[in-house]
């Protein structure tokens, strides 16, 4: 069974850096795109980002395209989500997906997210 | 920017059926574009419905089902449930490596 588990999630400033990780098990992590999804409070789905399985193809929404950055370690079945200068409206869950990018372009299975609350 | 475009709400009683579509702000939404479609519970996460269009994720009913209809993708629910009152989301993949979210339908079931 696919499963994933983020963490890392919590209180941050204004222009503070979190980073968010993603445990993942029951799939071949390293042959498997992941992407991130954010949902902020009342509001509907967000695209994030998107990484390739071998991590040398990284994709972003302008929305944090240049402060946030997408990585992960195959080695440890771990996606990663490095969020630098974060705003009030970064506050949201976020949800990691294992990603379907090449083959039909989908988000297949979901974690069930960290919340990010960005405050002073 | 692109918007992708849905209804915000439906209503829909109980054994009925009822469509949602997700349209591009300018342009038509083809199979090019892979729409898929996902549920959601407040509080939970979502839930893969649909993907390249028309192919149901595994354990997902019968009674949902996808297809273009003239410029916009749409997910079809047959024989509506109370269970099946939520929120409903598409996705468009643009290319080089960008997904756009819908802007969301909620469904009621009364």
């Amino acid at each position: 069974e696919v499963q994933l588990l983020e963490s890392g999630g919590g209180l941050v400033q204004p222009g503070g850096s979190l980073r968010l990780s993603c445990a993942s098990s029951g799939f071949t992590f390293r042959s498997s795109a992941m992407s991130w999804v954010r949902q902020a409070p009342g509001k509907g789905l967000e695209w994030v980002s998107v990484v390739s399985g071998s991590g040398g193809s990284t994709y972003y929404a302008d929305s944090v395209r240049g402060r946030f950055t997408v990585s992960r370690d195959n080695s440890k079945n771990t996606l990663y989500l490095q969020m630098n200068s974060l705003r009030a409206e970064d506050t949201a869950v976020y949800y990691c997906a294992k990603d379907a990018l090449r083959q039909y372009y989908y988000m297949e299975v979901w974690g069930k997210g960290t919340t990010v609350t960005v405050s002073s | 920017q692109t918007v992708v475009t849905q209804e915000p709400s439906f209503s829909v009683s109980p054994g009925e059926t009822v469509t949602l579509t997700c349209g591009l702000s300018s342009g038509s939404v083809s199979t090019n574009y892979y729409p898929s479609w996902y549920q959601q519970t407040p509080g939970q996460a979502p839930r893969t419905l649909i993907y390249n269009t028309n192919t149901r994720s595994s354990g997902v009913p019968d009674r949902f089902s996808g297809s273009i209809l003239g410029n916009k993708a749409a997910l079809t629910i047959t024989g509506a449930q109370a269970d099946d009152e939520c929120d409903y989301y598409c996705v468009l993949y643009m290319g080089s490596g960008v997904y756009v979210f819908g802007t969301g339908t909620k469904v009621t079931v009364l």
